[in-house]
């Protein structure tokens, strides 16, 4: 069966330090990739989704980056964090094809001090 | 480009009462449509999606909802709640051609009363 990881699940970084968050599926081969970011009242904010290695799209202008290296690994990145970066990053997969559901990972808490 | 509107962001309902969380869309194409729960600090579970077919689609936890094209609306509804939904529930649309994106509403947290 196919598992999502994401790690690590809280971590507390200050303003102006990088940022490195992963996520890797298993069980499955060519995924599509997501990552979002849930922010108090402002539901699920897609950042960036992937559908190959090294193809990346970008949402939303932002001080993140990201990037997939192998086919079922997703990094999210920040060279300098800022205070607004706070929230719950979520990372997910859905298999390939139109209108499969989404399989999510645990989240991570980042707090931007 | 598509969107999703969630119009209620909290919704407080006594134990054993009916339910109805809204949302709509806004797509130019067709569009796949779910419904997924989110318990605290924990990631999202499926609830129940809409492809093709009936328009009426039951899920787990004795969830279902009904999508309506012509009014562009996915109403999730539930006959009778238990104090264990309390949750967040998030509705979410994907293309059925073009791309890859998936969208999701803004969520509504649903508050079961004893």
């Amino acid at each position: 069966s196919q598992t999502i990881h994401q790690w690590p699940a809280t971590l507390v970084q200050p303003v102006g330090s990088p940022l490195s968050l992963e996520c890797t599926v298993e069980g499955t081969s060519n995924p599509n990739l997501y990552w979002y970011r849930q922010a108090a009242g402002r539901g699920l904010q897609l950042l960036f989704y992937s559908v190959g290695i090294g193809q990346i799209s970008s949402e939303v202008p932002q001080n993140l980056s990201a990037s997939r290296p192998q086919d079922r690994q997703f990094i999210l990145s920040s060279k300098k964090l800022l205070l607004s970066d706070s929230g719950f990053y979520l990372c997910a997969w859905r298999p390939q094809g139109f209108g499969t559901e989404a399989f999510f990972g645990q989240g991570t808490r980042l707090t931007v001090v | 480009a598509q969107s999703v509107t969630q119009l209620d962001s909290q919704v407080p309902v006594f134990e054993e009462a009916p339910v109805e969380l809204r949302c709509n869309y806004s797509s130019s194409v067709s569009v796949y449509l779910f419904w997924y729960v989110q318990y605290p600090n924990q990631g999202l579970q499926l609830l129940l999606k809409y492809l093709s077919g009936s328009t009426l689609v039951k899920g787990i936890n004795g969830f279902e909802a009904e999508f309506n094209k012509s009014q562009t609306s996915f109403h999730l509804r539930k006959p009778s709640v238990h104090i264990s939904d309390t949750a967040e529930y998030f509705c979410a649309v994907s293309m059925d051609s073009g791309t890859y994106k998936y969208i999701f509403g803004t969520g509504t947290r649903l508050k079961v009363l004893a």
